[in-house]
């Protein structure tokens, strides 16, 4: 099975900073990697597709990069409603998740 | 409305099985892929399996191998998945989502998930 893991687990920052979250397969997955958001309490909502294609309705201040094994997404000018947790999914076989990082106020 | 409507939250006690639904709307089920994703309090996502239109099948995480199954009603535009033999550890949210993808250059068929439904809350207690 394909493992993905996700770095940091938990990152505190500020409203306008620049954030990155890192993913890393186990084995190359090719382009197939998904990022999706998620709030308490709520399902996730998909932000980027196939490693860098932003999702309809998703502001651009999000920016999904890489291929192979390393990933990241990166959240320029983070606004407030972006504090939350971001999971990494690779679809390249079957589906498997990063255990998820939780962005939150610093 | 939304897409995909599940069934309500459920108390079971251990050994027992659940079966949640999800009901598509707006759409034809068979022109969709349902899978399962859970998440238990306070941890992350997880796949348990669903059913690959493309491929024409069921696919089940290894973890979940033998413990749940995945089936659809077409008639009722409704897909359902079962647990069986559940533990405490099943207690968690349970999702069913779907999606689209696009077809690779070895004629493999990639899906991510874009829609998802709201959950069902599955409690497991004695």
């Amino acid at each position: 099975d394909i493992q993905m893991t996700q770095i940091p687990s938990i990152l505190s920052a500020s409203v306008g900073d620049r954030v990155t979250i890192t993913c890393r397969a186990s084995q190359s997955i090719s382009n197939w990697l998904a990022w999706y958001q998620q709030k308490p309490g709520k399902a996730p909502k998909l932000l980027i597709y196939k490693a860098s294609s932003l999702e309809n309705g998703v502001p651009s201040r999000f920016s999904g990069r890489g291929s192979g094994t390393d990933f990241t997404l990166t959240i320029s000018d983070l606004q407030p409603e972006d504090f939350a947790t971001y999971y990494c999914q690779q679809y390249d076989t079957d589906w498997t998740f990063g255990q998820g990082t939780t962005v939150d106020i610093k | 409305q939304d897409l995909l409507v599940q069934s309500g939250a459920e108390v079971k006690k251990p050994g027992a099985s659940v079966k949640v639904s999800c009901r598509v709307h707006a759409y034809s089920l068979s022109d969709l892929s349902i899978h399962w994703v859970r998440q238990a309090p306070g941890k992350g996502l997880e796949w348990m399996g669903g059913f690959d239109r493309k491929a024409g099948q069921a696919k089940y995480a290894r973890k979940f191998q033998g413990r749940v199954t995945v089936t659809e009603d077409t008639s009722l535009d409704t897909a359902f998945m079962e647990l069986s033999s559940l533990r405490s550890e099943d207690t968690a949210m349970y999702y069913c989502a779907t999606g689209r993808g696009e077809f690779g250059v070895s004629a493999q068929y990639y899906f991510y998930m874009d829609v998802w439904g709201k959950g069902t809350m599955v409690t497991v207690s004695s």
